[in-house]
């Protein structure tokens, strides 16, 4: 069975430096892209980026490109996200998110339960 | 960058058609991919490559794409249906969500 485990909720204050993580079982890690969903309270979502585990070829959306830093250490099948410095308006739910791809293009077939981030003074 | 968009809300009675529409330029060009989201909930995906349902996603589910437009249709809607709606395509190798649709079952 695919799973997609999530970090716990975090409280940080602005300015704070945070990574957040999602550990894959159930499937072959290094081979399948896994990315981050940004949803800020009460709207859409948003698509961050993926990662490819296997050769850490990494892609960001032009709303997100250095705002923060998607990773993924293939040894212990965990995925990243990290802010080296939180505004206020960082506070959503975060999902993990296993892609995958043919030639057609991506989808997203299984989503982790979502990290709560809240940052506030 | 590219956008989609879709309307805000759709309502429709129990056992009719549900309609929702994702637009965006050339759409058709690209596959489009459907998820469901309830309240609480982490999404799901309903459909991909424009009509195709994953496994246990109900026949009721479908979906075309051509010119700008994607649609998704829930045909013979239930109560269980009721949820946010997104679509999502492909540009220049990263993804985008369409803005959501909140489908009410009345």
């Amino acid at each position: 069975e695919v799973q997609l485990v999530q970090s716990g909720a975090e409280v940080k204050k602005p300015g704070e430096s945070l990574k957040i993580s999602c550990k894959g079982s159930g499937y072959s890690f290094t081979t399948y892209w896994i990315g981050w969903v940004r949803q800020m309270p009460g709207k859409g979502l948003e698509w961050m980026g993926i990662i490819y585990p296997g050769d850490s070829d990494t892609r960001y959306s032009p709303s997100f490109q250095g705002q923060v830093t998607i990773s993924a250490d293939k040894s212990i099948s965990t995925a990243y996200l990290q802010w080296s410095s939180l505004k206020a308006s960082d506070t959503a739910v975060y999902y993990c998110a296993r892609h995958q791809y043919d030639s057609s293009g991506y989808w997203i077939d299984y989503w982790g339960q979502g990290t709560l981030v809240t940052v506030s003074s | 960058s590219y956008e989609l968009t879709q309307p805000p809300s759709v309502s429709v009675s129990p056992g009719q058609t549900a309609s929702i529409t994702c637009s965006g330029d050339k759409l058709g060009d690209k596959y489009a991919c459907w998820y469901q989201q309830k309240p609480g909930q982490s999404p799901v995906l309903v459909i991909y490559h424009d009509t195709k349902r994953p496994s246990g996603i109900p026949e009721r589910f479908s979906g075309s794409n051509s010119g700008n437009t994607a649609t998704l249709s829930i045909s013979g809607t239930q109560a269980m249906d009721e949820a946010d709606y997104y679509c999502q395509a492909w540009d220049s190798s990263t993804g985008v969500f369409g803005t959501g649709t909140k489908v009410t079952v009345l």
